[in-house]
């Protein structure tokens, strides 16, 4: 079974920030791997896929990057919308997610 | 839009089903999955049907005690859930695949909760 570990689990910024959350798989992947964003109460919302590919009507300050083993997804210039739960997921074989990435109010 | 019921309380190893109804896409042309979280947990992939109810694959905490199906004239997926442990509690969310050349999730529907306790 493929493992996906994010990092960090938690991470506390600033409207503004620019936010970097990583995400390692335990063999190569290739490209095939998807970020989610997950609010308190909702169902997760697809950001990008085929690691670097941005979803339909999600803003350009997301952004995506990697192959093989290492992944990051990247936020410029975070909003107060932005202040969520991160999942990153492969796809490569099955389908396995990280563990999550908070991202909270400083 | 993904409409998920048939959530609720039931006893350990005893049995409940899901349902996910779809509309507004041609449901017979996409693979569809169920993903989980327990509460206060992450997200866990659970089981996966292809558009034409072959392939199926299933995560191994459930296999042998799930049976995913679905239903292309009803629009309909399901999720048959026996021996139901107290570990699958959670909040069970239908997903569709992407499309045919990627297998992300591109849409959820708002979950059901499923809890087991005696």
């Amino acid at each position: 079974d493929i493992q996906m570990t994010q990092s960090p689990s938690t991470l506390s910024a600033s409207v503004g920030d620019r936010v970097t959350i990583t995400c390692r798989a335990s063999q190569s992947i290739s490209s095939w791997l998807a970020w989610y964003q997950q609010k308190p109460g909702k169902a997760p919302k697809l950001l990008i896929y085929k690691a670097s590919s941005l979803e339909s009507g999600v803003p350009s300050r997301f952004s995506g990057s990697g192959s093989g083993t290492e992944f990051t997804l990247t936020i410029n210039t975070l909003q107060p919308d932005d202040f969520a739960t991160y999942y990153c997921q492969q796809y490569y074989s099955y389908w396995t997610f990280g563990q999550g990435t908070k991202v909270e109010i400083k | 839009q993904l409409v998920e019921s048939g959530g609720g309380l039931a006893q350990p190893g005893g049995s409940l089903r899901l349902s996910c109804e779809a509309s507004k896409f041609t449901f017979s042309s996409y693979g569809m999955n169920w993903v989980r979280q327990a509460p206060g947990k992450g997200l866990e992939w659970v089981s996966h049907i292809s558009s034409s109810g072959s392939p199926i694959y299933y995560a191994d905490s459930v296999k042998g005690r799930f049976t995913i199906s679905r239903d292309n004239a009803k629009n309909s997926l399901y999720l048959q859930m026996n021996s139901l442990r107290a570990e699958d509690t959670a909040v069970y969310y239908c997903a569709r695949v992407t499309s045919s050349d990627d297998y992300s999730f591109d849409y959820w529907g708002q979950g059901t909760l499923v809890t087991v306790s005696s």
